[in-house]
């Protein structure tokens, strides 16, 4: 099976500017969670999707968004971009939520904030 | 709320020599407990899972976990460590509470040194 995709793998915006990343899980895995990863705050938790649904939130403001398509792709949106939202976007899928089965992770996108 | 310690910055091991990577945890009822590698530039890769059962879990690689409820640990261990297991190790938490949200350590730098 391949992987958990992501695309773009780099992106450099400016201050002000919108985003939109995104992801694919693995073939049948219908749960995908995002995670932002900076040198000071480490991994954090953004959101999970299931089933279209979103799941769980984390603790981010409102800028930051999702969606998941019927097909399990999800896309991951960030508005008026701010310096400190330069890090690497990961997303993970799994077979189920909530269940026994682990994450498998994508290999991120690098947003740059300029 | 979920939350994981990991209490060393950086391991160093010499190439051959037991390798330990500690994690301590903190969650409301039953834990998911995960040990998942980075390589530089990289996603998050699986490494092994405590979900219930033996308290000693064997994953990819040659690691292994133990898991010790009453001191609410999960470390990573692997008797003969090898160069290429440099990479920034992580250990995540979750509740069985009905979602993938997962809370991550701050992360281990290994260095094993040839």
């Amino acid at each position: 099976k391949a992987g958990v995709t992501q695309t773009p793998r780099y992106l450099i915006k400016t201050r002000g500017q919108q985003v939109t990343l995104s992801c694919s899980p693995i073939s049948g895995h219908r749960s995908v969670s995002w995670y932002q990863q900076t040198p000071g705050q480490g991994l954090q938790f953004l959101f999970e999707y299931f089933s279209e649904t979103q799941r769980n939130k984390g603790n981010f403001p409102g800028r930051f968004s999702g969606r998941q398509f019927s097909n399990s792709r999800s896309e991951m949106n960030v508005s008026t971009l701010e310096l400190g939202d330069s890090a690497l976007y990961l997303c993970a899928s799994s077979a189920s939520s909530g269940g026994r089965n682990e994450q498998f992770f994508g290999p991120g996108t690098r947003l740059t904030v300029l | 709320a979920q939350s994981v310690a990991q209490p060393e910055d950086q391991v160093n091991v010499a190439e051959g020599n037991p390798l330990t990577v500690k994690c301590t945890y903190s969650v409301s009822g039953n834990p998911y407990l995960f040990w998942y590698v980075q390589y530089p530039n990289r996603g998050l890769q699986f490494l092994l899972k405590y979900i219930t059962g033996d308290n000693l879990v064997k994953g990819s690689y040659g690691f292994e976990a133990e898991f010790n409820k009453s001191q609410t640990s999960f470390h990573l261990k692997k008797p003969s460590a090898l160069v290429s297991d440099s990479a920034l190790y992580f250990c995540a938490v979750r509740d069985v509470s009905g979602n993938n949200r997962l809370a991550f350590g701050k992360g281990n730098q290994v260095v094993v040194i040839p």
